[in-house]
């Protein structure tokens, strides 16, 4: 079936750091792809999407990168802060409608 | 500031007693969708509402079900909690564009945390 996975399910980095969360999708039919950062006691928020036809996307301090052949995502943040601390949601949009289904998420420490 | 309103944050409810946890948006979006989150978990959809239109995830149990009497407001209402049941409910909003293209991201409400005792 449709999966949505994560390699790791805690990452900690050092404040300063570039962090790298890493995510599997199992869909090849999927065209789009967001991350969501969920803190302790809210609900997700989007952080960065993706469409299928883009290999790489930048935000502010976050870049998004695709590789459709081995179906890979991941999420870079540069420069780590203590606010970046939240568990990572990759999440995949198989058919471009409203359904979305999330991996199991990466809880990111960061150490000062 | 245009938001998603989940309430209350915290319910607490009996074995078998039914609840409803409500959901209101200011986003005006056609889109609305209820979540089930468990511990160190990922969010679970249960079913999501396109306009009045109902969708239900085939793996969502009978046992719990949704209303949206208008575009603002959607409720979940869970007929005979179990212990099981005991999650983070979610409620979440996103749009669809006019050229009719989805762009599916979604707002999401800061959750309600059900205890069933």
């Amino acid at each position: 079936g449709e999966s949505v996975g994560l390699h790791l399910p805690t990452l900690s980095v050092q404040e300063g750091d570039n962090s790298i969360i890493n995510c599997a999708y199992s869909n090849s039919a999927s065209d789009y792809f967001i991350w969501y950062k969920q803190e302790s006691g809210k609900g997700p928020q989007f952080i960065i999407d993706i469409r299928s036809n883009m290999d790489k996307r930048q935000g502010q301090r976050v870049t998004v990168l695709l590789n459709k052949t081995v179906k890979h995502l991941s999420l870079q943040i540069a420069a780590t802060q203590p606010g970046d601390s939240a568990v990572y949601f990759c999440a995949e949009n198989p058919t471009g409608g409203f359904k979305t289904i999330f991996g199991a998420g990466t809880r990111l420490f960061v150490k000062a | 500031d245009a938001m998603v309103i989940q309430n209350p944050r915290y319910q607490v409810t009996q074995f078998g007693k039914p609840v409803t946890l409500s959901c209101s948006q200011t986003l005006n979006h056609n889109v609305m969708y209820w979540y089930q989150q468990k511990s160190s978990q990922a969010p679970k959809l249960l079913f999501h509402y396109y306009d009045k239109d109902f969708n239900n995830e085939a793996d969502t149990p009978d046992n719990f079900q949704s209303r949206r009497p208008n575009t603002s407001f959607c409720f979940l209402d869970i007929r005979s909690p179990g212990l099981g049941d005991a999650a983070m409910y979610l409620c979440a909003t996103s749009r669809d564009y006019p050229s009719g293209r989805v762009l599916n991201e979604q707002f999401f409400g800061p959750g309600t945390r059900l205890t069933v005792l």
